[in-house]
């Protein structure tokens, strides 16, 4: 079946734009993460959706970041007001922690760059 | 907080063992897992443990020392494909969040 799937895979504005980021988990994946990896850096993780539940948003660094997921599958993460700090690649990933052993299946990521 | 801590980079010869550290100190635990990370790629799982021990697959293995907060990844006669960033992570208790290392640039070279 299709991976998880994110678009655009590259985008390129100017600060004080803003951006959304979209993310199409696998089918029936009701856990979705979104991350963030700066250039020769780990993951950053920003947000977390489980189901119905409440999202996880402890990681996101400001509040001009937010994120929703509709109808438990897909999600966007909008960035208001982008500054140049936000430039990285955003990843966004999946998995339905019903077994131990689950792990994340990852998207491609979104590219962002911020002149 | 938490804190996973790997080396940053690292070189080895084709042919030959590497082995890449990881030591966590997260305030739960239920698994510990690597993954692959091409240049400029997602990453790809390569291994999960969550009891003590040695899990082997292929080329790759991986241990966790659970009392010590420690896990390395192994790879076996090493090919150039394998030049990679590996990442190690912890989930937490909740099956909720990944927590993850910086990664570990390998350079694998002839």
């Amino acid at each position: 079946g299709a991976g998880v799937s994110q678009s655009p895979s590259n985008k390129v504005t100017e600060k004080g734009k803003d951006v959304e980021l979209r993310c199409d988990p696998i089918s029936g994946h009701t856990a979705l993460y979104w991350y963030r990896q700066s250039l020769g850096q780990g993951l950053e993780f920003l947000i977390y959706f489980q189901g119905n539940s409440a999202p996880d948003k402890s990681g996101l660094p400001s509040d001009r970041f937010s994120a929703e997921r509709t109808g438990g599958s897909v999600s966007t993460l909008t960035i208001q007001r982008t500054q140049q700090e936000d430039s990285a690649v955003y990843l966004c990933a999946s998995s339905t922690p019903s077994t131990a052993r689950e792990t994340q299946y990852f998207g491609p990521g979104t590219r962002l760059l911020v002149l | 907080g938490q804190n996973i801590d790997q080396p940053t980079e690292m070189t080895a010869t084709e042919g030959a063992i590497v082995q890449i550290n990881c030591t966590y100190q997260t305030s739960g635990f239920n698994g510990l897992f690597w993954y692959q990370q091409h240049a400029g790629e997602a990453p790809t799982f390569l291994s999960y443990n969550v009891l003590d021990g040695l899990e082997e697959k292929g080329r790759f293995s991986s241990f966790l020392s659970r009392s010590k907060g420690y896990s390395y990844l192994l790879l076996k006669e090493l090919q150039m494909k394998d030049s990679a960033s590996y990442l190690c992570a912890v989930r937490d208790d909740n099956f909720n969040k990944f927590y993850f290392g910086s990664g570990t640039k390998l350079n694998v070279k002839p």
